[in-house]
């Protein structure tokens, strides 16, 4: 079965501080993968595509075949970037969006 | 252009109850899901629909029902309500692949109790 994993429920840093999110997929195929954001109480907001090798908020994610993995990454840490983090991805011809369990990211001044 | 509107925001239901939570969107997007949210388990896909009339099971379906009349509505329906439902839920929609890689759009969210 498809499925995608964030192996951190937590993640604490300092403001400054770099920051990875760690995400692997299980997928058979070339995997369509999203990070999305949600902060406090907030709706999901799509943050990342790999398709489109962007930068949002100074976040990137580099898709690597070989290690199976769509960690999101980004150089220093700001507070306003405390939030929820999944790591979705589309599921076979019907475009399903299948979650990974999310990781809460905590950054501290 | 209101993107995916949620309604109602906020409900408690006794359990036994039924009641239907509200979708719509106004992007005339083919695809439309719903999840449920819940601590440390992420978003679990309920049900999903690609197109008006076509609707199919997603991965925590017992429980729901939906129907999706036309394309701007997806409607989700507890037929009887158990405190196992007390969720969080969310509705998304998106344009058909490879539009679809753009990712999904999500409404606000209703957040459903159930005593």
């Amino acid at each position: 079965a498809q499925r995608v994993t964030q192996p951190e429920k937590l993640l604490s840093v300092f403001k400054g501080a770099p920051v990875e999110l760690k995400c692997n997929y299980s997928y058979s195929g070339s995997p369509e993968l999203f990070w999305y954001v949600q902060y406090s109480r907030q709706r999901l907001q799509l943050l990342l595509r790999h398709i489109s090798r962007e930068s949002i908020k100074g976040f990137t994610a580099d898709l690597n075949k070989g290690e199976t993995s769509f960690h999101l990454k980004k150089p220093f840490a700001q507070e306003e970037d405390s939030a929820m983090y999944y790591c979705a991805g589309l599921s076979g011809g019907y475009n399903k969006l299948i979650f990974g369990a999310g990781t809460r990211l905590a950054v501290h001044p | 252009n209101a993107g995916v509107t949620q309604t109602p925001k906020f409900q408690v239901l006794k359990t036994g109850q039924s009641m239907t939570l509200q979708c719509a969107q106004d992007m005339n997007h083919e695809y439309m899901s719903w999840y449920r949210q819940d601590p440390g388990m992420g978003l679990r896909l309920i049900h999903y629909s690609v197109g008006a009339g076509i609707t199919d099971q997603g991965e925590v379906p017992n429980g729901y029902n939906v129907s999706r009349s036309t394309t701007e509505d997806f409607p989700l329906r507890l037929l009887s309500a158990a405190p196992s439902q007390t969720s969080v839920y969310f509705c998304a929609s998106s344009y058909r692949s490879p539009e679809a890689n753009y990712g999904y759009t999500f409404g606000s969210g209703t957040r459903l109790t159930v005593v």
